[in-house]
């Protein structure tokens, strides 16, 4: 079955502090991942994605994440977590047929300073 | 450069009345999607258009019809609402379906629907 999921459903980090999201994914699914990012009561942004090429990917406010076939990973990371990222994140994958985005079930960050 | 526009922004329905829930893009996209979203649940795709005319249903379609009206717009419609279609539903697009790489789906900021 196709499926992404997201470990822990609440992350908690302290400013400053690392920020480690963990994705995994159904070897089901191709290799196209992304992360998105939503603020309270707004559309989900995207983040980040892996198509080809390098499996480390830079996106957006110092977000980063790691594509890593053998382990069927894809966790997003930041060194230095800011009071701003506190947001729900998304994980997804591209379906088998290429036709729509497998989403996990999220990820909610707080920040405290 | 508006991107995904959805309305309305919030409604309340009562149970078995029935509404429309209105999609357009303005990036000349091919696809475009319906996705419902949940507490703890992610999102789940509802309906989705590969392109101009066609439609395929998705994870959750029941309760739901779609209308492919033209390549800017998508229409999501509830014949008769029910409590368990209280939700936000989030509206995309893409410029192609496939696995081109760089193909990203830009999503609309959402309709808050509830059901009472």
């Amino acid at each position: 079955a196709q499926s992404v999921t997201q470990l822990g459903s609440h992350v908690s980090v302290s400013e400053g502090a690392l920020v480690l999201l963990r994705c995994n994914y159904s070897s089901s699914v191709p290799p196209y991942l992304f992360w998105y990012v939503q603020y309270p009561n707004q559309g989900l942004q995207l983040l980040l994605k892996y198509t080809t090429g390098a499996t480390l990917v830079k996106g957006i406010n110092g977000f980063e994440a790691e594509f890593k076939k053998s382990e069927t990973s894809f966790h997003l990371t930041k060194p230095s977590a800011h009071m701003s990222d506190a947001a729900e994140y998304f994980c997804a994958a591209l379906n088998q047929a290429g036709t729509a985005l497998i989403f996990g079930k999220g990820t909610t960050l707080s920040v405290s300073s | 450069n508006a991107g995904v526009t959805q309305t309305p922004k919030f409604q309340v329905l009562k149970t078995g009345q029935s509404m429309t829930l209105q999609c357009a893009q303005d990036m000349n996209h091919n696809s475009m999607y319906w996705y419902r979203q949940d507490p703890g649940m992610g999102l789940r795709l509802i309906y989705y258009s590969a392109s101009e005319g066609t439609t395929d249903k998705g994870e959750v379609p029941n309760g739901y019809n779609v209308s492919r009206l033209n390549k800017r717009e998508f229409s999501l419609r509830l014949e008769s609402a029910a409590p368990s279609q209280t939700s936000v539903y989030f509206c995309a697009s893409r410029r192609l379906t496939g696995k081109a790489a760089g193909n990203t789906i830009y999503f609309g900021e959402g309709s808050w629907l509830t059901v009472v």
